[in-house]
């Protein structure tokens, strides 16, 4: 199947910095790409979708200046989360559709960015 | 709107038994697909099955098997003969026909599966 990256894999930072996580599709093409958050052994909440060549469109209820969503080119969608708290921290999850499939909205999953914020 | 119960927090299992994971959905929608996914340790999903509304014929997938029943609103999903391999958490998850890329997922179901 197609294949789904992250990076960074983990990351730990201080309070009121920013934290950038990048998806990429590596075998694929994807114009459009979501974020998952994902709290401790709770279930994942759809927190945006990502559109290559225009704004993300989020969910009700997440902050769109705090997480930060860009789409520069159709492999790669970053999150920043800016000036990141304690409150932030969670795993992140991102996703993206491959087109090509007959299945055409099955989603590929990255393996997750788990985040501290100290 | 639209919900997907895992009414199941956890499970356990002695290894090579038979284990069911329950899936109970909410959607207003005629047209809409269901999907289990995997999670490991690892972290990372992976996905297992999916199902069209329309399609209600039970699936088997090597000890995997699906039992969809539109008339309680369930999707649950059986594994034979665990192994300590499956120990994982298991997600339902609902998409509408109308917006098939966004996902509901449930809670999850931990399966925790001894040898």
């Amino acid at each position: 199947g197609a294949v789904v990256s992250q990076h960074p894999s983990r990351v730990i930072c201080k309070s009121g910095t920013s934290v950038k996580i990048e998806c990429r599709s590596l075998d694929f093409q994807a114009t459009t790409m979501f974020w998952y958050r994902q709290f401790p052994k709770k279930s994942l909440m759809l927190m945006a979708t990502s559109n290559e060549g225009s704004k993300a469109t989020y969910e009700q209820g997440v902050e769109k200046d705090k997480f930060l969503i860009n789409h520069a080119s159709l492999t790669l969608s970053t999150l920043t989360v800016t000036s990141a708290h304690p409150e932030d921290s969670s795993f992140y999850i991102c996703s993206a559709p491959d087109r090509r499939l007959v299945n055409y909205n099955e989603q590929f999953f990255g393996p997750g960015t788990r985040l501290t914020v100290l | 709107a639209q919900k997907v119960t895992q009414a199941q927090t956890e499970i356990s299992v002695v290894e090579k038994e038979d284990v069911t994971l329950d899936c109970v959905y909410e959607t207003r929608d005629t047209t809409y697909y269901l999907f289990w996914y995997k999670q490991p340790p690892s972290g990372e999903l992976v996905f297992l099955i999916r199902r069209n509304s329309f399609d209600e014929q039970n699936e088997i997938s090597g000890r995997y098997s699906w039992n969809f029943q539109k008339s309680t609103s369930s999707f649950n999903f059986t594994i034979t003969a665990s192994q300590v391999v499956d120990s994982a958490v298991y997600f339902c998850a609902l998409s509408s026909s109308y917006n098939t890329d966004k996902l509901i997922f449930g809670t999850g179901t931990r399966l925790q599966v001894f040898p």
